[in-house]
C-alpha cells in the first residue's frame, strides 16, 4: 500500500459545526503532516507529527486541533470555523522527520467549505 | 530563512513543444529537491527528485538536474501532452528546518 488516504473528499459545514477530518497511512511513514491549500496558492504548513507527537504547529488558530491516535492515522478536529478558512486541506506522511530527503506521500484532500 | 522561487505561470504551450519551468532555491546546507505535480482537483504527486549535487531526476518524460553552482532545479520536458496539463511546484526540502517548501506553483496549460 504505498497511499495516503483522506475522508471525506468533500465537507460542507456552518460555522458552530464540529466535524473532523480523517487522514490514514499505511507505508510504515512515522510522520505525518497538515496542510492547508488555498485556491491558485501552494500549500502552506500547519502542523507536523513525528513519532506520533506533535513536532511543529505553524501557529494555527486553535480551532484547528491535530490527533495523532497511532502511527497510521491523523486526525483535524475543526470547531467554530470561519469562511476564510474554506480551502483544500492535505496530508502527507514521510519515513521520518530526519529521512524525509525521500519525499512526502499526500492524499488527495478534504476540500472544505464553510457556510 | 530557506525560500524557492518558481517562473511565474501561466506558460500555454502546443503539444509536443518543448517545456522549462524554472527553479531556484535558497537553503542552507544542500537540500533534497523535488517537483511536484497537482492535477485539476486532484492533491500533489511526486514527479520526481534529486537527492545530491548534479543528480538528475526524471519520471514521465520529465527531467531536471540538481545545479549546487546555480542552486537551481529546472523542470524540462522535450514533448508535451494536453494530459500535463497542471500545476507544477518546485519544493526542496531539509536545510535549517527539514520542512518541505513549496514554491508559488506553475500552470501549465497544452492546447491540442
Amino acid at each position: 500500500d504505498t497511499e495516503v488516504t483522506q475522508t471525506p473528499k468533500h465537507l460542507v459545514m456552518g460555522m458552530t459545526n464540529k466535524k473532523s477530518l480523517k487522514c490514514e497511512q499505511h507505508m510504515g511513514h512515522r510522520a505525518m503532516y497538515w496542510y492547508k491549500q488555498k485556491a491558485k496558492k501552494p500549500p502552506e504548513l500547519m502542523f507536523v507529527y513525528s513519532y506520533e507527537k506533535l513536532s511543529i504547529n505553524e501557529s494555527v488558530p486553535s480551532r484547528f486541533s491535530p490527533e495523532c491516535p497511532n502511527s497510521s492515522l491523523l486526525n483535524l478536529h475543526l470547531h467554530a470555523l470561519q469562511p476564510e478558512d474554506s480551502a483544500l486541506y492535505l496530508c502527507a506522511s514521510s519515513q521520518d522527520r530526519d529521512r524525509a530527503n525521500y519525499g512526502y506521500t499526500f492524499g488527495s484532500g478534504t476540500r472544505l467549505t464553510v457556510v | 530563512g530557506d525560500s524557492v522561487t518558481q517562473m511565474e505561470g501561466p506558460v500555454t504551450l502546443s503539444e509536443e513543444a518543448f517545456l522549462t519551468i524554472n527553479c531556484t532555491y535558497t537553503a542552507t546546507g544542500y537540500p533534497s529537491l523535488f517537483w511536484y505535480v497537482q492535477y485539476p482537483g486532484e492533491g500533489l504527486q511526486l514527479l520526481l527528485k534529486a537527492t545530491k549535487a548534479d543528480d538528475k531526476g526524471s519520471n514521465k518524460g520529465f527531467e531536471a538536474t540538481y545545479r549546487k553552482e546555480t542552486t537551481s532545479f529546472h523542470l524540462e520536458k522535450g514533448s508535451v501532452q494536453v494530459s500535463d496539463s497542471a500545476v507544477y511546484f518546485c519544493a526542496p526540502i531539509g536545510g535549517a528546518t527539514n520542512k518541505l517548501i513549496f514554491g508559488t506553483g506553475t500552470l501549465l496549460a497544452v492546447q491540442p
